[in-house]
């Protein structure tokens, strides 16, 4: 069973479309993130939410909103997509409360043509 | 705010030479320590990580990594490099009373036979 799985693996899409990521974690974690990894590997925290309770949110264009539905669920929506949000897009998970290490989706190729 | 410097962005190594990856974090309390890594396409994996209970840390895959307060390091390493170590690592911090999980640059480690 995949711990933290991503769906789609890869996304194209014209800009000014909407589209969206969805993330689903089975750990028993309460606490869920995304972050954004540039062409140069860099990785940004973007949200994190705990408990579905949004707790951060990085600056980030708010074309991007995140949704949990649950504690094992976390979807990021974008709106009106610009070729600057071509990145991959990770999605992790982790026990907020005791400092241990998050555990990573394989990550989303989003490709803005 | 509290930050992790990976000196280097691109080692590299010969097959069976010592793996050295250098990461410094910024704080005057030690945080919780992390290495990652990413192989090509794929999420972020842990290595190891330093909570404290430790200064030596033994991680998968051979490596480990000495947590040095005076220095205020945290660096990588493996006796001997084999092919399949080429990847990008990440050095990581969850600051004192947080969970955010702040990343390093990345260095990528490229192995030569």
């Amino acid at each position: 069973d995949t711990a933290v799985s991503q769906t789609p693996k890869y996304l194209v899409t014209q800009m000014g479309n909407d589209k969206s990521i969805k993330c689903e974690q089975n750990l028993g974690h309460d606490t869920m993130y995304w972050y954004k990894q540039d062409s140069k590997k860099f990785l940004k925290i973007m949200f994190s939410y705990n408990n579905k309770e949004l707790i951060i949110n990085e600056t980030v264009p708010n074309r991007f909103s995140p949704k949990s539905p649950d504690k094992a669920h976390l979807n990021l929506h974008i709106n009106s997509l610009e070729l600057g949000d071509s990145a991959v897009y990770f999605c992790a998970s982790s026990h907020a409360t005791m400092n241990t290490e998050a555990f990573f989706g394989q990550g989303t190729r989003l490709t803005v043509v | 705010a509290q930050s992790v410097t990976q000196l280097g962005s691109h080692v590299s190594v010969s097959e069976g030479a010592l793996v050295l990856l250098r990461c410094n974090y910024s704080s005057s309390v030690p945080p919780y320590l992390f290495w990652y890594v990413q192989y090509p396409n794929q999420g972020l994996q842990l290595l190891l990580k330093y909570t404290s209970a430790a200064t030596l840390v033994k991680g998968i895959n051979g490596f480990e990594a000495e947590f040095k307060k005076s220095e205020t390091s945290f660096h990588l390493t493996k006796p001997s490099a084999h092919m399949s170590d080429a990847a990008e690592y990440f050095c990581a911090v969850i600051p004192t009373g947080g969970f955010k999980t702040i990343f390093g640059a990345g260095t990528r480690l490229f192995v030569k036979a």
